[in-house]
């Protein structure tokens, strides 16, 4: 099994400021017949079911603030989150759907400082 | 709009059984790779297992917790996904949703099942 591994567990960051998110998978999830990562990230705020932002590691799902910006390749990504707003107050998730089962990393809390 | 409305979660008691639907709109059910996913109370979430479309095989697949427990079936006439779920544990206890796609995009509400005795 593909393992996920997220960094911080949790993050407290500034209205206005930056935050990253990292996503470490124990193999690659680069596909080299089609060049793709098979990497997505999810945000789930309380009470609500995920919403994808982006698929392929970088494909911003329509929609999605484009303060939100997604990188990475192989077995490192990032999320990363411009410019923090009060609304992006969540937990984040990314999950490699290169090879079953399908699996997550842990989630990363962000909150406001 | 694109929904998927899950049912049928309750209180189950251990070795229980369970089978809930995920019904589909606003989009071509049957093309789509169909997925459950569950939560426990305040834990990440967790794949459960997958079927594809009829074209590309309708196969399944499952996790290792609930293979041989849990079965997932798809009717396309009346674009509805289910999980069947039976000798329920006391972990099994969580939010269970449905999702389609490789990347799972859209999600539903999701239906609470809580195994207890």
């Amino acid at each position: 099994d593909i393992v996920m591994t997220q960094s911080p567990d949790s993050l407290a960051v500034s209205l206005g400021e930056r935050a990253t998110i990292n996503c470490k998978s124990s193999q690659s999830v680069l596909y080299s017949s089609n060049n793709e990562n098979y990497l997505a990230w999810y945000q789930q705020k309380p009470g609500q079911p995920p919403k994808v932002l982006f698929y392929w590691a970088s494909t911003r799902k329509s929609g999605v603030p484009d303060r939100f910006s997604g990188s990475g390749s192989g077995t490192d990504f990032t999320l990363t989150i411009s410019s923090l707003q009060a609304e992006d107050v969540a937990v984040y998730y990314c999950q490699q759907y290169y090879s079953t089962p399908y699996t997550f990393g842990q989630g990363t809390k962000l909150e406001i400082k | 709009e694109v929904q998927l409305v899950e049912s049928g979660g309750g209180l189950v008691k251990p070795g229980g059984s369970l089978r809930l639907p995920c019904a589909a709109s606003g989009f071509t059910f049957s093309n789509a790779w169909m997925n459950w996913v569950r939560q426990a109370p305040g834990k990440g979430l967790e794949w459960v297992g997958h079927i594809k479309s009829k074209t590309h095989g309708g196969t399944t697949e499952y996790a290792a917790p609930v293979k041989g427990r849990f079965t997932i079936s798809r009717d396309d006439s009346k674009n509805t996904l289910y999980l069947q779920m039976s000798s329920l544990k006391t972990e099994d206890t969580a939010v269970y949703y449905c999702t389609a796609g490789r990347w799972f995009d859209p999600w539903g509400q999701g239906t609470l099942v809580t195994v207890s005795s």
